[in-house]
């Protein structure tokens, strides 16, 4: 499968533990995005991360989000001490050309905070 | 003003009828425009580019209007399966965070 591949499907977890999100670009893609979507909201902007770098981080909240896309392995969203209100389904993108070209999307990780 | 606006809907539409949505973007420097469809709980899809000289794929028709600041997307001879949200996404020259509208949804009745 070529395709942008995420994983775990489905993750939960207890109040105040980490949650641990993994994105792997299509092929050749080396421009990532990470997006949120709350139940019957539309997709917000969290981040956009190139190989190394983080060129955007506009949306991501200022406490408990980090993301990175090391040189070798997935890019990786990680929440700390999460709360109910991070349960969404977070959508990683990637595309060849940044902004200029379409996304192509994972099938996302749905986040449930029990 | 938001960035991308959208007609959350819902539109309900008869099967075999045309059905069109519109767009507004704030950003007059806007460069790149795109609809996606998401079915329900599923992952966004690519469903067309929008060109500046407007561009059609097969029952599909998407327009922009840089004077007005809003594209559009025209669905004719609708089917079931065109039920879905329909996102609006766009972005300006120089900044690569493509943005999502919050989506129209879009029903198709028997």
């Amino acid at each position: 499968n070529a395709g942008v591949m995420q994983n775990p499907r489905h993750l939960v977890r207890r109040r105040g533990q980490e949650a641990r999100l993994r994105c792997s670009p299509m092929k050749g893609h080396s421009h990532v995005y990470w997006y949120r979507q709350l139940p019957e909201e539309g997709l917000k902007f969290m981040v956009y991360l190139q190989k190394e770098n983080i060129i955007d981080e506009s949306g991501m909240p200022k406490e408990r989000f980090s993301a990175e896309f090391p040189k070798e392995g997935p890019s990786i969203l990680r929440i700390q001490q999460v709360v109910r209100g991070d349960s969404a389904a977070y959508f990683c993108a990637s595309s060849g050309n940044g902004g200029d070209s379409p996304l192509h999307f994972g099938n996302g990780t749905r986040l449930t905070v029990t | 003003r938001k960035e991308v606006e959208q007609d959350p809907g819902p539109f309900n539409v008869p099967e075999g009828a045309t059905v069109a949505f519109n767009c507004t973007y704030s950003n007059s420097a806007s460069q790149s425009f795109f609809w996606y469809r998401q079915d329900c709980r599923k992952e966004p899809k690519l469903l067309m580019s929008v060109y500046s000289s407007g561009n059609e794929d097969g029952r599909f028709t998407a327009q922009l209007n840089r004077a007005s600041q809003y594209i559009s997307l025209l669905i004719r001879d609708s089917k079931l399966s065109d039920s879905a949200t329909y996102l609006c996404v766009v972005n300006h020259f120089g900044n690569e965070k493509l943005t999502f509208g919050t989506g129209t949804r879009l029903t198709i009745i028997p």
